[in-house]
């Protein structure tokens, strides 16, 4: 059974700083990895989404990269503002892919000014 | 940019009570998900729907709920008798037909007491 876990739960870092954030998942046969956002009481905002066969993805200031046979994620902001104080999720398809997705915990980051 | 909508944003209601959560997916999107986050916990999956029908469901997707596409826009997630410990924030996902991101809604905060 895929179990997803990411570490650090919180984060608290200064503005301008670059940061890596971590996501781990116990069976390796995945499809994609997808990052997503989530704001206090809100919803999932995706972020990325990196394909089985990449190694990396980016999109301006994020770039996601993926190790599968590591069991491993990495989702890398670089000059963090506050503006990116947030939870932020990976979550995969289960071996099947049968399209529901099974999510880690998250990491909620605080970027201070 | 199209986005996924939920109504309501919050529902309370009473141990028992009938609850019908709404959802419009995305217009072109075929698959459709609801998921669900309990308050400190990770984000769970609950069913998925494609072509009329569920096409998969959790263990927590008991006889209590049940999924609806009444129409050519809506999706719905009733759940029948209410418990305290259906209390958490509903969220609807939608994807298209050969692509792999799922996008969400902002979510139902339902309250049971």
């Amino acid at each position: 059974k895929q179990e997803v876990t990411q570490i650090p739960a919180a984060l608290s870092v200064p503005e301008g700083e670059n940061l890596v954030l971590n996501c781990s998942f116990t069976d390796s046969a995945i499809y994609n990895l997808q990052w997503f956002r989530q704001d206090p009481g809100k919803g999932l905002t995706s972020l990325l989404l990196i394909q089985s066969s990449q190694r990396e993805q980016t999109s301006g200031r994020l770039n996601a990269s993926l190790d599968k046979s590591s069991g491993r994620s990495t989702l890398y902001i670089a000059a963090s503002q506050p503006g990116d104080s947030a939870t932020y999720l990976c979550a995969v398809p289960p071996a099947s892919n049968t399209g529901k997705l099974i999510f880690g915990q998250g990491t909620t980051l605080q970027v201070k000014p | 940019e199209p986005e996924v909508t939920q109504t309501p944003s919050h529902q309370v209601t009473q141990m028992g009570q009938e609850v019908i959560l709404r959802c419009v997916p995305i217009s072109n999107h075929l698959y459709f998900y609801w998921y669900r986050q309990i308050l400190g916990q990770k984000v769970e999956f609950l069913v998925s729907f494609y072509n009329n029908e569920i096409s998969e469901k959790s263990e927590i997707f008991d006889d209590q709920f049940s999924v609806e596409r009444p129409d050519g826009s809506n999706f719905t997630l009733k759940i029948r008798s209410t418990k305290l410990e259906d209390s958490a924030m509903y969220f609807c996902a939608s994807r298209e037909w050969g692509q792999e991101t799922q996008y969400f809604g902002p979510g139902t905060r339902l309250l049971v007491l």
